[in-house]
């Protein structure tokens, strides 16, 4: 079955660039969209942003003006690309898929995680 | 502060049932579906419940989703000690974002 795994550094500075990929085995990630999603410690789920694999995209307002998020279809992952990050982006990092059996046209039921990984963000 | 409002904790002895609220307003809940998530401490979310009730395969009905108007409900039936978690629900908002509440602990006494 499909499984997601994210990887990239644990730790960042302050007002530098986080960068994590997911990477989705057993199945494409062609047809469907892929979102990001965050946990700070103690806290609840934040929607980061999504992307269908034909690149298209869709951010969270609060997030867009430092955010990019990109495919990478021949290797089958996607990415995060965070700017200027603080510590209060100190969170684990979750990738997940949008399911492809809800009715829901803004992909926003998550059906498969990631094992989530955790960045902190300090220097 | 959440955009969906959930009671922070609810508890019930093993066999019984709970019921986990989600409020939310015209933006989000009132036309959009509603995702449900369990959370065990130091795992990933687990989808129970899409566009509203539906659950995914895998899922035993003790699970349940409904909404009405601008809320929604999660159900467990037959509390079991592995049902120990955070829930989370979820849905779409106007503001052009995914918004999840702020989760609720469940105890099994």
């Amino acid at each position: 079955q499909v499984q997601l795994q994210e990887s990239g550094p644990g730790l960042v500075k302050p007002s530098e660039t986080l960068s994590l990929t997911c990477t989705v085995s057993g199945g494409s990630i062609s047809t469907y969209y892929w979102s990001w999603i965050r946990q700070p410690p103690g806290k609840g789920l934040e929607w980061i942003g999504y992307i269908y694999y034909s690149g298209s995209t869709n951010y969270n307002p609060s997030l867009t003006s430092r955010l990019t998020i990109s495919v990478d279809t021949s290797k089958n992952q996607f990415s995060l690309k965070l700017t200027s990050v603080t510590a209060a982006d100190t969170a684990v990092y979750s990738c997940a898929r949008g399911s492809p059996y809800s009715s829901s046209w803004h992909h926003d039921a998550f059906d498969i995680w990631g094992q989530g990984t955790m960045v902190t963000v300090s220097s | 502060q959440s955009v969906l409002t959930q009671p922070p904790s609810v508890s019930a002895a093993p066999g019984q049932k709970v019921t986990i609220s989600c409020s939310g307003s015209s933006s989000n809940i009132g036309n959009n579906y509603v995702s449900w998530y369990q959370q065990v401490p130091g795992t990933s979310p687990k989808l129970l419940i899409y566009d509203n009730h539906e659950r995914p395969s895998g899922i035993p009905d003790r699970f349940s989703g409904s909404k009405s108007g601008t809320s929604a409900t999660l159900g467990i039936t037959g509390l079991q000690t592995g049902d120990e978690a955070d829930y989370y629900c979820g849905t779409w908002d106007s503001s052009l974002s995914v918004v999840f509440g702020g989760g609720t602990k469940v105890t099994v006494l």
